[in-house]
């Protein structure tokens, strides 16, 4: 089964900085799709960014950025720029490409934004 | 923009009670999800939902688990026998496809805590 990792429980960013949230994954299978989905206070969780594993170019959106290393199973959120809005609870999530359709996610990362 | 919808946001309850969580998925939608997550651990997969079947389901996913479509709406969650346990948030999900690229979009939740 894969298993994916967030180590980082809590982190904290000051307005207008860059923060790289990590997440690793465990996985056999060679066709994947890495999420990363942010929960605001009270809120549902919403898509931030999505990497499909065959693309070797990491995915951006607006912002929000990864570092996609097939090797090392890693597969870290780089948020620039940071806005009080983006105080949220961030999970990483892993999906198979062959079958299923559970998402498996990490425990989740809290970002504090601090101005 | 389309949201997924759930009711109740906090359901309070006494062990061995039954529950019914419902949630109103985006309407184009075809694949309805159930995750939950205890306090402090991470969201985890419960079932998947598809033409009115079951197509997937976790091991969490036993038989005091069930889940319906009653109308063209509607999906439902129903806990027969409630545990000290089953206290988590629950997560309904939707998506236009099953494939591992479309995205699932979530509800707010449904904090269910079992007395």
């Amino acid at each position: 089964a894969q298993t994916v990792t967030q180590s980082q429980p809590e982190m904290s960013v000051q307005e207008a900085e860059t923060v790289t949230l990590s997440c690793t994954y465990d996985t056999s299978e060679s066709d994947y799709y890495l999420f990363w989905y942010k929960q605001p206070p009270s809120r549902q969780m919403i898509l931030v960014i999505r990497q499909e594993a065959y693309k070797q170019q990491n995915a951006t959106e607006n912002r929000f950025s990864v570092n996609f290393q097939k090797a090392a199973k890693s597969f870290s959120l780089k948020i620039s720029d940071s806005q009080l809005g983006d105080a949220a609870m961030y999970f990483c999530a892993y999906r198979s490409g062959y079958s299923g359709y559970a998402l498996n996610f990490g425990k989740g990362t809290s970002l504090l934004v601090t101005p | 923009e389309p949201e997924v919808t759930q009711t109740p946001s906090h359901q309070v309850t006494q062990m061995g009670q039954e529950v019914i969580l419902r949630c109103v998925p985006i309407s184009n939608h075809l694949y309805f999800y159930w995750y939950r997550q205890i306090l402090g651990q991470k969201v985890e997969f419960l079932v998947s939902f598809y033409n009115n079947e079951i197509s997937e389901k976790s091991e969490i996913f036993d038989d005091q688990f069930s889940v319906e479509r009653p109308d063209g709406s509607n999906f439902t969650l129903k806990i027969r026998s409630t545990k000290l346990e089953d206290s988590a948030m629950y997560f309904c999900a939707s998506s236009e496809g099953r494939l591992a690229d479309n995205e699932q979009f979530f509800g707010p939740g449904t904090r269910l805590t079992v007395l």
